[in-house]
């Protein structure tokens, strides 16, 4: 069955940076779009980065931009995040997610469980 | 910046129908989808390109998008539908998600 794993979350001091990954299994990697959406303590979900299946197209939410950079690595069947100049406000919980095919405007069927990032001194 | 709004709670009683409303501006020209999230649980999606349901969803969900309101409707709710559900859809390459609704089943 399909299973997205996340990892690299913790905790960090404001400016750091830190590298989230998640590990997919149970389906073809290389066939689908990927994102990673955040959620903070008690709030709503918001949407991070996508990546396309070969990596050559990718887009942010204007509030990491400059900051996060997405990859993959279809032949490890894992993508990632890196967070750079962290920021209080990006603790949250970040979860990986599965675009249900491959396409930039479609809905996310498959999440991870999250991981958990803290940015605090 | 295109946005989605939510009411951020409404209640049901168990066996009646629960509506969930999601507006933005025309947002009857694109898709929208539906994610449900329990506490402590990663968000399921439910309902996507508007009324579709995913395999494993139950028919009692559905949905419908029109003007600039699209909405999710529970029939015969049940207690294990109390949730948080947030709408979400494209614009400009960037997922939108709204707000949240919290559904209390009273």
């Amino acid at each position: 069955q399909v299973q997205l794993v996340e990892s690299g979350g913790g905790l960090v001091k404001p400016g750091g940076s830190l590298r989230l990954s998640c590990a997919a299994s149970g389906f073809i990697f290389s066939d689908y779009y990927m994102s990673w959406i955040r959620q903070a303590p008690g709030k709503g979900l918001e949407w991070v980065s996508y990546i396309t299946i070969n990596g050559r197209s990718i887009h942010y939410a204007d509030s990491v931009k400059g900051r996060f950079t997405i990859s993959r690595d279809n032949a490890r069947n894992s993508f990632y995040l890196q967070m750079n100049s962290l920021r209080a406000e990006d603790s949250a919980v970040y979860y990986c997610a599965r675009h249900l095919g491959p396409g930039g405007d479609l809905p996310f069927d498959y999440w991870g469980q999250g991981t958990l990032v803290t940015v605090s001194s | 910046s295109f946005d989605l709004t939510q009411p951020p709670s409404t209640s049901v009683s168990p066996g009646q129908t629960a509506r969930i409303t999601c507006s933005g501006d025309n947002l009857g020209e694109k898709y929208v989808c539906w994610y449900q999230q329990k506490p402590g649980q990663s968000p399921v999606l439910v309902i996507y390109e508007d009324r579709k349901r995913p395999s494993g969803i139950p028919e009692r969900f559905s949905g419908s998008n029109s003007g600039n309101t699209a909405t999710l409707t529970i029939g015969g709710t049940q207690a294990m539908d109390e949730a948080d559900y947030y709408c979400q859809a494209w614009d400009s390459n960037a997922a939108v998600f709204g707000g949240g609704t919290k559904l209390s089943v009273l």
